[in-house]
């Protein structure tokens, strides 16, 4: 059972455009909402993570905005770049110390 | 920050011999390791949660006997294949807790295992 539901599951973006990824959950007990970035190769990176007391954060051109009644979360990268592209992931996690559940991933592609 | 360095990052081994992949806190203590396994193009999944000291957690599915984990050490935390498969070829990462009672995670680099 999927914990965590992300979309799309690829994504083409011109440069300059704004990647918006879109997760779910069901867990009520998740209390902790990252996204990584992950290239070919490497394991992820954490790129931004929200706590469910804000709506919305902002880290340069990455942006999550959160709707804890509609137990959604997502991630906007405004301007976006070649060098963004990549496999994002989203995550929920509750309490600390415990486990990660990640989404399916999203193949970002940002063309030039 | 906080960095978790994992080796070997490729392996090529010969079915039916054993490998050893090392996860290494360098920085920070920690505590409590997490091994995932991923397959080309899809999603983390939790192989095991592994804790200094004690037996490791294994999630539903992935056989203890031929994924040995050893956290002997607060900083190293080590991942055997044993009688590796070509099945088994994956990437496999492992993260720690950043520990300070926050929610910080640290991923290692990963290690493309290829069985032949």
């Amino acid at each position: 059972q999927q914990q965590v539901k992300q979309s799309p599951q690829s994504l083409i973006v011109q440069k300059g455009g704004i990647s918006i990824i879109n997760c779910a959950y069901e867990n009520t007990a998740f209390d902790y909402f990252p996204w990584y970035q992950q290239f070919p190769g490497k394991g992820p990176a954490l790129l931004i993570a929200i706590r469910p007391d804000v709506s919305e954060k902002k880290e340069g051109r990455f942006t999550i905005s959160f709707n804890k009644s509609a137990k959604q979360f997502s991630l906007h990268i405004m301007d976006s770049q070649p060098g963004d592209s990549a496999t994002y992931f989203c995550a929920a996690s509750s309490g600390t110390g415990n486990q990660f559940y990640f989404g399916t991933g999203t193949s970002l592609t940002v063309i030039p | 920050g906080a960095v978790v360095s994992q080796h070997p990052s490729r392996v090529i081994c010969k079915s039916g011999t054993s490998v050893k992949i090392e996860c290494r806190s360098l920085d920070f203590q920690a505590t409590t390791m997490f091994w995932y396994r991923q397959f080309p193009k899809q999603s983390l999944m939790l192989m095991a949660t592994s804790n200094e000291g004690s037996k490791a957690t294994y999630e539903q599915g992935v056989e203890k006997d031929k994924f040995l984990i050893n956290h002997a050490s607060l900083t190293l935390s080590t991942l055997t294949v044993t009688s590796a498969h070509p099945e088994d070829s994956s990437f496999y990462i492992c993260s720690a807790r950043t520990g300070g009672g926050g929610y910080g995670y640290t991923f290692g680099s990963g290690t493309r295992l290829t069985v032949v």
